[in-house]
């Protein structure tokens, strides 16, 4: 069964700073990987997606993610924080099964960005 | 409206009651999806729905129960709910449920059962 371990409940960061967040995943198979944002008070929104194509994924508002298959790993970054980002993000991963494409998340990132 | 929809966004209710959530995408896809998000845990998957039929169902408790009438709407029927079952509840929909469609989530109903 694939999982996501993502490493940090909460980040903190001053603005302007660079933005790190971790996600190693597990799975037996090939893996499609998935960062999500959740501001207050809303669902989920996609900022990113790797489908086996390009390692180096590029999402929206400035944000990237680079696969690596022998650290297992799906880290989200950005070069310069900014207030907007004050967000809980979420990485997941899929695997399709008989019972369709399933995503399974990790427990979530809390990012506080600070002046 | 755009997207997906869910109302109502919050909802008190007791343990006794019988009460309904409602998802609605407008997005033309053809899979719909319902997601329980409780504080410190991962998003659990609890049904998943292709062309109006179940396709998963995520060893989920009988007092929950779905009903997808059509592509375009999702319900979540509630009954004899246990205080435990506090949570958002998100929907979501994508393209297919077989592939790496994105799943577009609504915005979710936070749901208090006292």
């Amino acid at each position: 069964a694939q999982s996501v371990t993502q490493l940090g409940s909460h980040v903190s960061v001053s603005e302007g700073a660079l933005v790190l967040l971790r996600c190693n995943y597990s799975s037996s198979v090939p893996p499609y990987l998935f960062w999500y944002v959740q501001y207050p008070n809303q669902g989920l929104q996609l900022l990113l997606k790797y489908t086996s194509a390009a390692t180096l994924v590029k999402g929206i508002n400035g944000f990237e993610a680079e696969f690596k298959k022998s650290e297992t790993s799906f880290h989200l970054t950005k070069p310069s924080a900014h207030m907007s980002d004050a967000a809980e993000y979420f990485c997941a991963v899929s695997v399709l099964t008989g019972g369709g494409n399933k995503l399974t998340f990790g427990t979530g990132t809390q990012l506080k960005v600070e002046l | 409206e755009t997207g997906v929809t869910q109302t109502p966004r919050h909802l008190v209710m007791g343990m006794t009651n019988k009460k309904s959530l409602k998802c609605e995408q407008h997005l033309g896809h053809n899979a719909m999806y319902w997601y329980k998000q409780s504080a410190k845990k991962p998003l659990e998957l609890m049904f998943v729905y292709s062309l109006e039929e179940r396709v998963e169902n995520n060893s989920v408790p009988s007092r929950f129960s779905p009903e997808c009438p059509n592509s375009s709407h999702l319900f979540l029927h509630l009954h004899t709910l246990q205080p435990e079952d506090s949570a958002l509840y998100l929907c979501a929909s994508s393209q297919e449920a077989w592939g790496t469609d994105t799943q577009y989530f609504g915005p979710g109903t936070r749901l208090t059962v006292l």
